[in-house]
Protein backbone atom coordinates (compact mmCIF):
# COMPACT_ATOMS: atom_id res chain seq x y z
CA UNK A 1 0.00 0.00 0.00
CA UNK A 2 0.67 3.39 -0.62
CA UNK A 3 2.80 6.11 2.23
CA UNK A 4 3.14 9.95 2.45
CA UNK A 5 5.81 10.70 5.09
CA UNK A 6 6.58 14.33 5.81
CA UNK A 7 8.67 15.99 8.14
CA UNK A 8 9.52 17.73 10.53
CA UNK A 9 5.98 17.87 11.97
CA UNK A 10 6.68 20.87 13.65
CA UNK A 11 9.48 23.66 12.99
CA UNK A 12 10.03 27.28 14.70
CA UNK A 13 12.42 29.49 12.32
CA UNK A 14 12.96 32.99 12.48
CA UNK A 15 12.57 35.60 9.55
CA UNK A 16 15.31 35.08 7.26
CA UNK A 17 16.29 31.56 7.79
CA UNK A 18 16.48 28.94 5.18
CA UNK A 19 13.58 26.59 4.96
CA UNK A 20 13.54 23.18 3.53
CA UNK A 21 10.41 20.54 3.90
CA UNK A 22 10.57 16.99 2.47
CA UNK A 23 7.79 14.84 1.71
CA UNK A 24 8.23 11.17 -0.02
CA UNK A 25 6.02 8.63 -1.28
CA UNK A 26 6.30 5.05 -1.33
CA UNK A 27 4.56 2.18 -2.68
CA UNK A 28 4.17 4.38 -6.07
CA UNK A 29 5.71 5.23 -8.93
CA UNK A 30 6.21 8.47 -10.98
CA UNK A 31 2.85 10.42 -8.87
CA UNK A 32 1.74 13.33 -9.32
CA UNK A 33 3.10 15.06 -6.31
CA UNK A 34 1.71 18.45 -5.02
CA UNK A 35 2.94 21.03 -2.01
CA UNK A 36 -0.54 22.77 -0.25
CA UNK A 37 -0.44 25.43 2.57
CA UNK A 38 -3.29 26.16 4.65
CA UNK A 39 -3.51 29.22 6.89
CA UNK A 40 -5.38 28.97 10.38
CA UNK A 41 -9.30 28.19 10.01
CA UNK A 42 -8.35 28.44 6.09
CA UNK A 43 -8.50 26.32 3.02
CA UNK A 44 -5.86 25.45 1.08
CA UNK A 45 -3.63 27.08 -1.47
CA UNK A 46 -1.86 25.18 -3.98
CA UNK A 47 1.79 26.31 -3.82
CA UNK A 48 3.29 23.60 -6.44
CA UNK A 49 3.49 20.79 -8.27
CA UNK A 50 5.37 18.39 -9.99
CA UNK A 51 4.29 15.70 -12.85
CA UNK A 52 7.30 14.00 -13.06
CA UNK A 53 11.71 14.34 -11.60
CA UNK A 54 12.38 18.12 -12.33
CA UNK A 55 9.22 19.00 -13.46
CA UNK A 56 7.75 21.43 -11.07
CA UNK A 57 4.56 24.37 -11.87
CA UNK A 58 4.35 26.92 -9.56
CA UNK A 59 0.90 28.42 -8.91
CA UNK A 60 1.61 31.35 -6.39
CA UNK A 61 5.55 33.22 -7.20
CA UNK A 62 6.95 34.23 -3.76
CA UNK A 63 10.35 33.42 -2.05
CA UNK A 64 9.42 29.41 -1.80
CA UNK A 65 10.87 26.91 -4.49
CA UNK A 66 10.09 23.48 -4.85
CA UNK A 67 11.98 20.64 -6.61
CA UNK A 68 11.69 17.14 -6.98
CA UNK A 69 15.16 15.16 -7.42
CA UNK A 70 13.95 12.05 -7.10
CA UNK A 71 10.52 10.16 -8.47
CA UNK A 72 9.18 9.76 -4.89
CA UNK A 73 10.60 13.25 -3.28
CA UNK A 74 9.76 16.41 -2.96
CA UNK A 75 11.13 19.30 -1.87
CA UNK A 76 9.62 23.21 -0.48
CA UNK A 77 12.42 25.39 0.42
CA UNK A 78 13.24 29.21 0.99
CA UNK A 79 16.31 31.11 1.30
CA UNK A 80 14.53 33.69 3.48
CA UNK A 81 11.57 32.84 5.35
CA UNK A 82 8.88 35.48 5.91
CA UNK A 83 6.30 36.29 8.68
CA UNK A 84 3.55 35.57 6.04
CA UNK A 85 5.00 32.16 5.48
CA UNK A 86 3.95 30.64 8.89
CA UNK A 87 0.98 27.82 8.75
CA UNK A 88 0.39 24.05 7.84
CA UNK A 89 2.17 22.93 4.67
CA UNK A 90 0.53 19.64 3.34
CA UNK A 91 2.32 17.62 0.89
CA UNK A 92 -0.09 14.81 -1.43
CA UNK A 93 -0.05 13.36 -4.32
CA UNK A 94 -2.24 11.43 -6.76
CA UNK A 95 -1.65 8.47 -9.00
CA UNK A 96 -0.77 8.75 -12.95
CA UNK A 97 -3.05 7.59 -14.67
CA UNK A 98 -5.27 6.85 -11.98
CA UNK A 99 -8.46 7.98 -10.57
CA UNK A 100 -7.69 11.67 -9.79
CA UNK A 101 -7.90 10.65 -5.73
CA UNK A 102 -5.32 12.64 -3.59
CA UNK A 103 -3.79 11.69 -0.30
CA UNK A 104 -2.11 13.73 1.81
CA UNK A 105 0.40 13.56 4.51
CA UNK A 106 0.47 14.74 8.08
CA UNK A 107 1.78 18.16 7.32
CA UNK A 108 4.18 20.76 8.43
CA UNK A 109 3.13 23.25 11.20
CA UNK A 110 5.77 26.06 10.42
CA UNK A 111 5.65 29.30 12.60
CA UNK A 112 7.83 32.01 11.58
CA UNK A 113 9.16 34.12 14.21
CA UNK B 1 -11.65 29.18 -14.09
CA UNK B 2 -13.29 26.69 -12.17
CA UNK B 3 -14.27 27.77 -8.75
CA UNK B 4 -15.60 25.70 -5.76
CA UNK B 5 -18.07 27.51 -2.67
CA UNK B 6 -18.92 26.21 0.14
CA UNK B 7 -21.75 28.50 1.59
CA UNK B 8 -21.70 27.15 4.99
CA UNK B 9 -19.03 27.96 7.68
CA UNK B 10 -19.83 26.04 9.89
CA UNK B 11 -23.01 23.69 10.93
CA UNK B 12 -23.97 21.64 13.76
CA UNK B 13 -25.58 18.41 13.92
CA UNK B 14 -26.87 16.12 16.97
CA UNK B 15 -25.15 12.84 17.45
CA UNK B 16 -27.02 10.02 15.11
CA UNK B 17 -29.05 12.73 13.09
CA UNK B 18 -28.15 13.04 10.10
CA UNK B 19 -26.55 16.39 8.18
CA UNK B 20 -25.91 17.89 4.90
CA UNK B 21 -23.18 20.06 3.65
CA UNK B 22 -23.26 22.06 0.50
CA UNK B 23 -20.90 22.70 -1.87
CA UNK B 24 -21.09 24.20 -5.57
CA UNK B 25 -18.98 24.40 -8.66
CA UNK B 26 -18.42 26.36 -11.53
CA UNK B 27 -16.98 24.65 -14.47
CA UNK B 28 -17.72 24.58 -18.48
CA UNK B 29 -16.07 21.43 -18.68
CA UNK B 30 -17.89 17.94 -19.30
CA UNK B 31 -15.51 15.79 -17.86
CA UNK B 32 -14.66 16.12 -13.87
CA UNK B 33 -14.24 14.36 -10.60
CA UNK B 34 -15.39 15.99 -7.29
CA UNK B 35 -13.95 14.92 -3.94
CA UNK B 36 -15.32 15.21 -0.47
CA UNK B 37 -12.11 15.54 2.29
CA UNK B 38 -12.24 15.44 6.16
CA UNK B 39 -9.77 17.40 8.36
CA UNK B 40 -9.94 16.03 11.80
CA UNK B 41 -8.27 18.56 14.65
CA UNK B 42 -4.52 16.41 13.56
CA UNK B 43 -5.36 18.38 10.60
CA UNK B 44 -4.62 15.35 8.57
CA UNK B 45 -7.18 15.25 4.99
CA UNK B 46 -8.57 12.28 4.59
CA UNK B 47 -10.69 11.69 1.57
CA UNK B 48 -14.08 10.68 2.06
CA UNK B 49 -15.75 10.33 -1.36
CA UNK B 50 -15.31 10.44 -4.73
CA UNK B 51 -17.65 11.04 -7.52
CA UNK B 52 -17.02 11.07 -11.23
CA UNK B 53 -19.15 13.77 -13.12
CA UNK B 54 -19.73 10.84 -16.54
CA UNK B 55 -21.75 8.86 -13.70
CA UNK B 56 -25.00 9.48 -12.49
CA UNK B 57 -25.27 7.51 -9.62
CA UNK B 58 -24.16 9.25 -6.65
CA UNK B 59 -21.48 7.80 -4.56
CA UNK B 60 -21.75 6.27 -1.34
CA UNK B 61 -19.51 5.01 1.55
CA UNK B 62 -21.08 3.84 4.29
CA UNK B 63 -22.51 6.11 6.29
CA UNK B 64 -21.31 9.18 4.14
CA UNK B 65 -23.23 10.04 0.41
CA UNK B 66 -23.73 12.16 -1.80
CA UNK B 67 -26.22 14.00 -4.23
CA UNK B 68 -24.42 15.12 -7.46
CA UNK B 69 -26.83 17.14 -9.15
CA UNK B 70 -24.90 17.95 -12.60
CA UNK B 71 -26.63 20.21 -14.13
CA UNK B 72 -27.10 22.51 -10.97
CA UNK B 73 -23.24 22.11 -10.72
CA UNK B 74 -24.41 21.06 -7.07
CA UNK B 75 -22.19 18.21 -5.05
CA UNK B 76 -23.64 17.81 -1.21
CA UNK B 77 -22.29 15.13 1.34
CA UNK B 78 -24.76 13.56 3.77
CA UNK B 79 -23.62 12.18 6.57
CA UNK B 80 -26.50 9.61 8.44
CA UNK B 81 -26.34 8.38 11.97
CA UNK B 82 -23.49 11.28 12.82
CA UNK B 83 -20.73 10.35 15.40
CA UNK B 84 -18.64 12.48 17.34
CA UNK B 85 -15.48 11.04 15.39
CA UNK B 86 -17.16 12.76 12.24
CA UNK B 87 -16.57 16.41 14.19
CA UNK B 88 -14.11 18.11 11.43
CA UNK B 89 -13.61 20.70 8.92
CA UNK B 90 -15.13 19.21 5.50
CA UNK B 91 -13.87 20.51 2.02
CA UNK B 92 -15.20 20.24 -1.26
CA UNK B 93 -12.85 19.68 -4.27
CA UNK B 94 -13.22 19.24 -8.26
CA UNK B 95 -10.60 18.70 -11.12
CA UNK B 96 -11.13 18.67 -14.75
CA UNK B 97 -10.03 15.33 -16.49
CA UNK B 98 -6.94 15.26 -18.01
CA UNK B 99 -5.16 18.28 -15.68
CA UNK B 100 -3.45 18.34 -12.50
CA UNK B 101 -4.58 21.11 -10.44
CA UNK B 102 -6.94 20.87 -7.56
CA UNK B 103 -9.57 23.26 -6.68
CA UNK B 104 -10.81 23.12 -3.03
CA UNK B 105 -13.51 25.03 -1.97
CA UNK B 106 -13.06 27.08 1.80
CA UNK B 107 -14.87 24.39 4.06
CA UNK B 108 -17.48 23.80 6.52
CA UNK B 109 -16.94 23.00 10.41
CA UNK B 110 -18.94 20.47 11.22
CA UNK B 111 -19.46 20.00 15.07
CA UNK B 112 -21.16 17.28 16.27
CA UNK B 113 -23.27 17.17 19.13
CA UNK B 114 -24.06 14.39 22.06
Amino acid sequence: SQTIHQWPATLVQPVGSPLSLECTVEGTSNPNLYWYRQAAGRGLQLLFYSVGIGQISSEVPQNLSASRPQDRQFILSSKKLLLSDSGFYLCAWSEYPGNYEQYFGPGTRLTVT
Amino acid sequence: AQTVTQSQPEMSVQEAETVTLSCTYDTSESDYYLFWYKQPPSRQMILVIRQEAYKQQNATENRFSVNFQKAAKSFSLKISDSQLGDAAMYFCAYITSGTYKYIFGTGTRLKVLA
